[in-house]
């Protein structure tokens, strides 16, 4: 299985700050095919279903505010968030696709400092 | 407009056998490249995915859970339904069924996912 790690585990940033929220992968989710990372970012609040942010690692899902960016390649990945919001306070998930058993990262919760 | 809600037993009791429904809208599982997946959630715990059937019929499952995993699609119905056997009170957890992204294993529309507890 790959293993994905995020770091942290929790972060508490001021509104209007950076959060910058860190995913690691036990090997390389980069598809050398088609180039194409294979990494998701949600979000998830209380008592709510995870919600898609990104995928293909830099890809903003429909909707998606442009504060919310995802970069990295190959087992390095980042979810920033460019200027925090009262509504982004929730944790936030890395998923890898490129191979089944699917993983999903321990998830880091946000907070407002 | 895709729709997906998850439908059955609140609590089960250790050993039993849970069931779950996922009754979907807005796209069929008749369409090629389109899948359901089932994802586990603990109270405070993070994700897991348990299963994923596709429009081809083709099947996966954790490998940590599959001998008590079993998933199938009824096209006609716009369902798909999981089973696990055995459960035990570790299997308690709120259960979601999802949307796969066309063509690749990430899930962009979601249910709102119902807790099952599992206690005697």
């Amino acid at each position: 299985d790959i293993v994905m790690t995020q770091s942290p585990d929790s972060l508490a940033v001021s509104l209007g700050e950076r959060a910058t929220i860190n995913c690691k992968s036990s090997q390389t989710i980069l598809y050398n095919s088609n180039n194409k990372n294979y990494l998701a970012w949600y979000q998830q609040k209380p008592g709510q279903p995870p919600n898609l942010l990104i995928y293909w690692a830099s890809t903003r899902a429909s909707g998606v505010p442009d504060r919310f960016s995802g970069s990295g390649s190959g087992t390095d990945f980042t979810l920033t968030i460019s200027t925090l919001q009262a509504d982004d306070m929730a944790v936030y998930y890395c998923q890898q696709y490129y191979t089944t058993p699917l993983t999903f990262g321990g998830g880091t919760k946000v907070e407002i400092q | 407009q895709i729709t997906l809600k998850e439908s059955g037993p609140t609590l089960v009791k250790p050993t039993q056998t849970l069931t779950l429904t996922c009754t979907f809208s807005g796209f069929s599982l008749a369409t090629n490249g389109v899948g359901v997946g089932w994802i586990r959630q603990p109270p405070g715990k993070a994700l897991e995915c348990l299963a994923l059937i596709y429009s081809n019929g083709d099947k996966r499952y954790s490998p940590s859970l599959k001998s008590r995993l079993s998933v199938s699609k009824d096209t006609s119905k716009n369902q798909v339904v999981l089973t696990m056997t055995n459960m035990d009170p570790v299997d308690t957890a709120t259960y979601y069924c999802a949307h796969q992204y066309d063509w690749a294993d990430f899930f962009d529309y979601w249910g709102q996912g119902t807790l099952v507890t599992v206690s005697s």
